[in-house]
């Protein structure tokens, strides 16, 4: 089955205990990206990867770190979370890019104490 | 950068009635408009999307519908079911970051 697989699905941390979001895809997908959700303020682009090794900030990237080693693989790290990071984040990926159908994972909860 | 605005942000109808999302976005090269519907609890999927060399596009009771000369779309459900009931959010892509709007909670009453 096609999917985007984020673990874990919930998440509490004290602030400034790095901590690492996984993402991975089994479609062969090139272009993967991270967003978060925040109620009101709809979903926000973090990073985005147009293939291995190739990496670019989103709209919102202060405070996180990515890395694309493998094509399926694309881990959200939060080095130092503060509070104003809890959030709802999730992984989606494409074949090649936004001009197309985006497959999203189910989504992290974070919450930074 | 480009700006979505997403309108309602709550709608509620009776189970059978029509319901209708409009969004304006303000890039002009902007290619590509999709919706996606967000369950409780899951990630949003996509639902239906148009492109701007065309007009209007259906799918059984969703229709999109894409006028570029003012830069508005809109995403149209006939005969509303319970289960259509979810958060709906609009996008505008074509390049590598989209921009979404911020969401229309439907809800459908039996």
């Amino acid at each position: 089955e096609a999917q985007v697989t984020q673990n874990p699905r919930y998440l509490i941390t004290v602030t400034g205990k790095k901590l690492t979001v996984t993402c991975s895809q089994n479609m062969n997908h090139e272009y993967m990206s991270w967003y978060r959700q925040d109620p009101g303020l709809g979903l926000r682009q973090i990073y985005y990867s147009m293939n291995v090794e190739v990496t670019d900030k989103g709209d919102v990237p202060e405070g996180y770190k990515v890395s694309r080693k493998e094509k399926r693989n694309f881990p959200l790290i939060l080095e130092s979370p503060s509070p104003n990071q809890t959030s709802l984040y999730f992984c989606a990926s494409s074949h090649s890019g936004t001009s197309e159908k985006l497959f999203f994972g189910s989504g992290t909860q974070l919450s930074v104490l | 950068g480009e700006n979505v605005e997403q309108h309602p942000s709550t709608l509620s109808v009776q189970e059978g009635d029509s319901a209708v999302i409009k969004c304006t976005y303000s890039d002009s090269a902007s290619n590509y408009f999709p919706w996606y519907k967000q369950e409780l609890g899951k990630g949003p999927q996509l639902i239906i999307d148009i492109r701007s060399n065309v007009g209007e596009k259906k799918d059984q009771r969703i229709a999109v519908t894409l006028n570029k000369t003012a830069k508005h779309f809109s995403l149209h459900i006939t005969e509303t079911q319970p289960e259509d009931s979810a958060v709906y959010f609009c996008a505008s892509g074509g390049s590598y970051i989209p921009t979404f709007g911020r969401g229309t909670s439907l809800i459908v009453h039996p």
